[in-house]
């Protein structure tokens, strides 16, 4: 079955603890990337990747990061997370150049204490 | 910078009627635009994909419409059943390949009462 995962689904931390969020997807796909999801501020994209090793910000990157040793997988890394990161968080993958949809994973829920 | 509205924000519905809802973008210079549904606690699901050269995609019960030059779309929902509750986001992606990713509109909260 074709799908994107992301684990952990649901994660409570405390400010500073260095956390990764991981991401596989099974279709082959070039590009992936994430997003955050906020009420009132919609989902907004965080970091993305068009291939092995090639990765570049978004519209929110600060605080995060990400890399891409293999096609499969993006991790989303905070080193060091504070409160105004917590929110659900959204990984996504597609063939490049949008001509496919985006296959989202199911989103995980991050609270920072 | 592309903004993308949803309008309306809410909806809410007796089963059996048909609806629209409707999302409009500043830039027309699109290269795709997709409407995606969200249900609570998972994750995005892909409805429809229209590219920026087609005017019209179909899929069962609904249908979106692309309007580039005026920047404009609708979701078409027929025949509303209790299942089509859920929250039903709209997204473009602009030209130049997509690198920059998905600009969403904040979504429409669709209620559909049996």
């Amino acid at each position: 079955e074709a799908q994107v995962t992301q684990n952990p689904r649901y994660l409570i931390t405390v400010t500073g603890k260095k956390l990764t969020v991981t991401c596989s997807q099974n279709m082959n796909h070039e590009y992936m990337s994430w997003y955050r999801q906020d009420p009132g501020l919609g989902l907004r994209q965080i970091y993305y990747s068009m291939n092995v090793e090639v990765t570049d910000k978004g519209d929110v990157p600060e605080g995060y990061k990400v890399s891409r040793k293999e096609k499969r997988n993006f991790p989303l890394i905070l080193e060091s997370p504070s409160p105004n990161q917590t929110s659900l968080y959204f990984c996504a993958s597609s063939f490049w150049q949008g001509e496919e949809t985006q296959y989202f994973g199911p989103g995980t829920r991050l609270l920072v204490l | 910078k592309q903004e993308v509205t949803q309008i309306p924000a809410a909806l809410s519905v007796p089963e059996g009627e048909n609806l629209v809802l409707n999302c409009s973008f500043t830039d027309s210079a699109i290269y795709n635009l997709q409407w995606f549904r969200q249900d609570p606690g998972k994750g995005l699901t892909s409805l429809l994909l229209i590219q920026s050269s087609q005017r019209e995609q179909t899929s069962g019960r609904l249908n979106a419409s692309l309007d580039k030059s005026s920047g404009r779309s609708t979701l078409y929902i027929a025949a509303s059943q209790p299942g089509d509750s859920a929250t039903y986001l709209c997204a473009v992606m602009e030209s130049g390949g997509g690198a920059d990713g998905l600009t969403f509109g904040k979504g429409t909260h669709l209620i559909i009462q049996p």
